[in-house]
């Protein structure tokens, strides 16, 4: 099946700083999208993102199918957006497969 | 409009004894996927079930067993818990079984801890 790794694993961010997680997948992907965990569990939808780009605010998305990876970018970080980023993809089968995901730390 | 729901939120159990958990999609989706999240690791496919099949089973052992209702809910049962079933278990539903444009949301999970 698609392995999905995601890099850095930590990343700490000093309030209004902008900061890119990287999402690499190991096969042609039919879906990926980018998640936020909040520090109660919920996963919170950010983008469904399987080629191309998006933007949603301070927060935006690029995903390049043909060579198999996806970026999320923060712009002027906040400290509302600590938690931690997942990606996550599907290939042929519609289970979502994750990456280990990026702890994020924002501080003041 | 409610998002996926999931109860309970928080569940206490023994070794050797059984859970359930359960969870309601967001009106008018059909598929239910059932993930497993241990502590500081992304989520791990369980179930997926979609007009009450089975469509897709994780690598997980026999202890676990799902089903789904004709309203499309869906339960989630461990038996004979172990220490390493401790775990956040999240519900996700979709529109459809089709991967393109599967878009998945999830609920806010269940938190089980086996003592």
């Amino acid at each position: 099946g698609i392995q999905v790794e995601q890099s850095p694993p930590d990343l700490i961010l000093q309030e209004g700083a902008n900061s890119t997680l990287r999402c690499n997948f190991s096969d042609s992907v039919n879906n990926l999208q980018w998640f936020h965990q909040n520090p109660w569990g919920q996963l919170i939808n950010l983008f469904y993102i399987p080629s191309g780009t998006k933007q949603n605010g301070r927060l935006s998305a690029t995903t390049v199918a043909t060579e198999r990876y996806s970026l999320l970018y923060i712009s002027s970080s906040q400290t509302t957006d600590s938690g931690v980023y997942f990606c996550a993809a599907t290939g042929t089968a519609s289970k979502l497969t994750f990456g280990t995901g990026t702890r994020l730390q924002v501080t003041l | 409009d409610a998002g996926v729901t999931q109860s309970p939120t928080h569940l206490i159990k023994t070794r050797g004894q059984q859970v359930t958990l359960r969870c309601s999609p967001i009106s008018g989706h059909k598929s239910v996927s059932w993930y497993q999240q241990v502590l500081g690791q992304g989520p791990q496919f369980i179930f997926q079930y979609y007009e009450k099949e089975e469509r897709g089973r994780g690598n997980f052992p026999d202890r676990f067993s799902a089903r789904q209702f004709p309203n499309y809910s869906s339960e989630l049962n461990v038996n004979a818990l172990l220490l390493g079933d401790s775990a956040l278990y999240l519900c996700a539903s979709s529109l459809t079984l089709t991967v393109a444009k599967n878009i998945q949301y999830f609920g806010a999970g269940t938190r089980l801890s086996v003592l």
